[in-house]
């Protein structure tokens, strides 16, 4: 519906792994943010990709990053996987640089850490 | 104190009721306010942006109290395909983020 897909849908990693999760923005979008959403809680900022490069980054250690390409396609990688990692992983794409752009979200990628 | 508060619910309503949502939030500085919808394992869709005047779109009316630092959401006429997590969302800026809160759940029943 928002043009925004997400690779996989699902995922299944043990700990101590490490996983990159990939995201293609909507048409003529510039942006992308990641999130993580676990269980009952709301989407949590882990950072936003500008013209690829980092443009913000929320509470979340150096071993969640990510990278921008030209197409302006993401991909978030996470090293050193943790139980505490099992999650819905979000991205959001929007058209300008900043997060208070409407951004219109994938369906999301739900990673299971064993 | 978390930055975005909601009531986590869940609201059980008759169609056709009347159902307010609040969210506070803790940062002065905050400059942008939004409603998202979240059905069950999908994602996150703006619903409406909330401005300082209020803001309504068919039955649904925000309001936004910089005073007070307290959001909220109103929806008039409840169907069931209201029924999702209702969630409130700030840009503060700083960090180029937007935080959420946890979501408050809706049940529309017959």
């Amino acid at each position: 519906e928002t043009g925004v897909t997400q690779s996989p849908t699902h995922l299944i990693k043990t700990r101590g792994q490490q996983v990159t999760l990939r995201c293609s923005s909507q048409s003529g979008h510039n942006t992308v943010s990641w999130y993580q959403q676990a269980l009952g809680q709301g989407p949590q900022f882990i950072f936003q990709y500008y013209r690829e490069e980092e443009n913000g980054r929320g509470n979340f250690p150096p071993r969640f990053s990510g990278l921008q390409f030209p197409n302006y396609s993401s991909e978030l990688n996470v090293n050193a996987l943790e139980l505490d990692d099992s999650a819905l992983y979000l991205c959001a794409s929007s058209l300008v640089g900043t997060v208070s752009d409407t951004q219109y979200f994938g369906p999301g990628t739900r990673l299971t850490v064993l | 104190r978390k930055e975005v508060e909601q009531d986590p619910g869940p609201f059980n309503v008759p169609e056709g009721a009347t159902v307010a949502f609040n969210c506070t939030y803790s940062n002065s500085a905050s400059q942008s306010f939004f409603w998202y919808r979240q059905d069950c394992r999908k994602e996150p869709k703006l619903l409406m942006s909330v401005y300082s005047s209020g803001n309504e779109d068919g039955r649904f009316t925000a309001q936004l109290n910089r005073a007070s630092q307290y959001i909220s959401l109103l929806i008039r006429d409840s169907k069931l395909s209201d029924s999702a997590t209702y969630l409130c969302v700030v840009y503060t800026g700083g960090g180029n983020k937007l935080t959420f809160g946890t979501g408050t759940q809706l049940k529309v029943e017959l």
